[in-house]
């Protein structure tokens, strides 16, 4: 079993719609979740950080953590094209020297315009 | 400020032969992680370099080794290729090895093994 569990889709919305990605992972030394947005043949960039449980907000996004149920999501609202993007989730132990990302499978999104 | 650069973005190389990937790290940045993506699947950790040192490794053979130089760049070396180690190799710096600050990955360079 992986230590980190992501649906692949592929997930396909109309534009406007609100998108919901998830994750669930094992190990409950995590302490940093993130989410990347990957577009095609381009290298993951960071959207969203948290640290712990709760909410953070950052314009259409907003990131969720349960820590209890070791679960997390990543909400987009008022879908564009321009999100069409694979969504992966990644997180981390806060203890050691390295900064070892452990990364979801990806969630391939397409939003139609 | 520049971003993460890595040469060459796309190579072939056939199976027992050996590959130098190249990253340039973004500015002010200290730490250096290489992670492999295979099609379809997330990134996976190879190994991170701190200070010229490696200071973290993940699930992968000694045949993945690497450099950090003094400003920081670094190479990824993959000896005896086998048609297994085609994937999307991605550079990532940071600015020191704490919690704080995250990662910053580059473009990748994509290696296919025939």
């Amino acid at each position: 079993q992986k230590e980190v569990e992501q649906d692949p889709g592929p997930l396909s919305v109309p534009e406007g719609a609100i998108v919901s990605l998830n994750c669930t992972y094992s190990n409950s030394a995590f302490q940093y979740f993130m989410w990347y947005r990957q577009y095609s043949r381009k290298g993951p960039e960071l959207l969203m950080y948290t640290y712990s449980s709760g909410n953070k907000e950052d314009g259409r996004f907003t990131a969720q953590v349960d820590k209890s149920s070791k679960y997390i999501s990543l909400f987009i609202r008022d879908s564009q094209p321009s999100d069409s993007a694979t969504y992966l989730c990644a997180m981390r132990a806060s203890s050691g020297s390295a900064r070892q990302l452990t990364f979801g499978s990806g969630t391939q999104l397409t939003v139609l315009p | 400020e520049t971003g993460v650069t890595q040469s060459p973005t796309h190579l072939i190389k056939t199976r027992g032969q050996q590959v130098t990937l190249r990253c340039s790290s973004q500015s002010g940045h200290n730490t250096v992680s290489w992670y492999q993506q295979a099609l379809g699947q997330g990134p996976q950790f190879i190994f991170q370099y701190y200070r010229e040192e490696e200071n973290g490794r993940g699930n992968f053979p000694p045949r993945f080794s690497g450099l950090q130089f003094p400003n920081y760049s670094s190479e990824l070396n993959v000896n005896a290729l086998e048609l297994d180690d085609s994937a999307l190799y991605l550079c990532a710096s940071s600015a020191g090895t704490e919690n704080t600050g995250e990662l910053f990955f580059g473009e990748g360079s994509r290696l296919t093994v025939l």
